[in-house]
């Protein structure tokens, strides 16, 4: 059974960093692209970013990329979202996803992230 | 970026009504349209992929059409258990972009 487990949400304090996890497992991890896509508390969804299998390639929704990394460590079954330079307007619920590319049938449970002072 | 417009925004409907949703995207993206339906509390679930494929397991009630720029999703017979918001979601190309959303409620 596919399981994608977020951790690492919480309260921040604008202007901080954060780090989420996603730890996978119940598939191959390094045969598929993952992504990040968030849902603020309006309901609105976004598409945050993706990687390539092998960690090789990149990419970010152009008004993140500035500030959002993603990694993975496909040792670990591991995917991350490096958050920098957080506003209030980065407050969601943030999931992990798996493809087939840009169509993902399988969600973590989501990670809340709140920005607030 | 593609823009997805989605609507409408919310719908009431009765059990056993016909339910339609429609999202129109501003670029041509062949048939690069994914439906996800997400319940209160829940992850969204993916119901219908690129292509119009129902996803296994989803029941035929469910269905979608459109090719380019204008597209359907189709719930026939709706029941109590498919309450929740519906998003369209475009996969032709990055950034992967969604509609708005539409919130069903069974009266």
């Amino acid at each position: 059974e596919v399981q994608l487990v977020e951790s690492g949400g919480g309260l921040v304090q604008p202007g901080a960093s954060l780090k989420l996890s996603c730890v996978a497992s119940g598939f191959t991890f390094s045969d598929y692209w993952m992504s990040w896509v968030r849902q603020t508390p309006g309901k609105t969804m976004e598409w945050i970013g993706d990687i390539k299998y092998d960690g090789s390639y990149t990419n970010y929704a152009p008004s993140l990329k500035n500030r959002f990394t993603i990694s993975r460590d496909n040792a670990k079954s591991t995917l991350y979202l490096q958050m920098s330079n957080v506003r209030s307007e980065d407050t969601a619920t943030y999931y992990c996803t798996r493809g087939p590319t840009g169509s993902w049938g399988y969600w973590g449970q989501g990670v809340m992230v709140t920005v607030s002072s | 970026e593609t823009t997805v417009t989605q609507s409408p925004a919310s719908l009431s409907m009765a059990v056993g009504e016909k339910v339609s949703i429609s999202c129109k995207t501003s670029t041509d993206i062949d048939d690069d349209m994914n439906w996800y339906q997400q319940k209160s509390g829940e992850a969204p679930k993916l119901l219908i992929s690129e292509g119009n494929t129902l996803r296994p397991g989803v029941p035929s009630r469910f269905s979608s059409s459109g090719y380019g720029t204008d597209f359907v999703f189709t719930i026939n017979n709706v029941l109590l258990g498919d309450e929740g918001i519906y998003y369209c979601q475009q996969s032709d190309n990055v950034p992967y972009t969604f509609g708005a959303g539409t919130k069903l409620e069974l009266k």
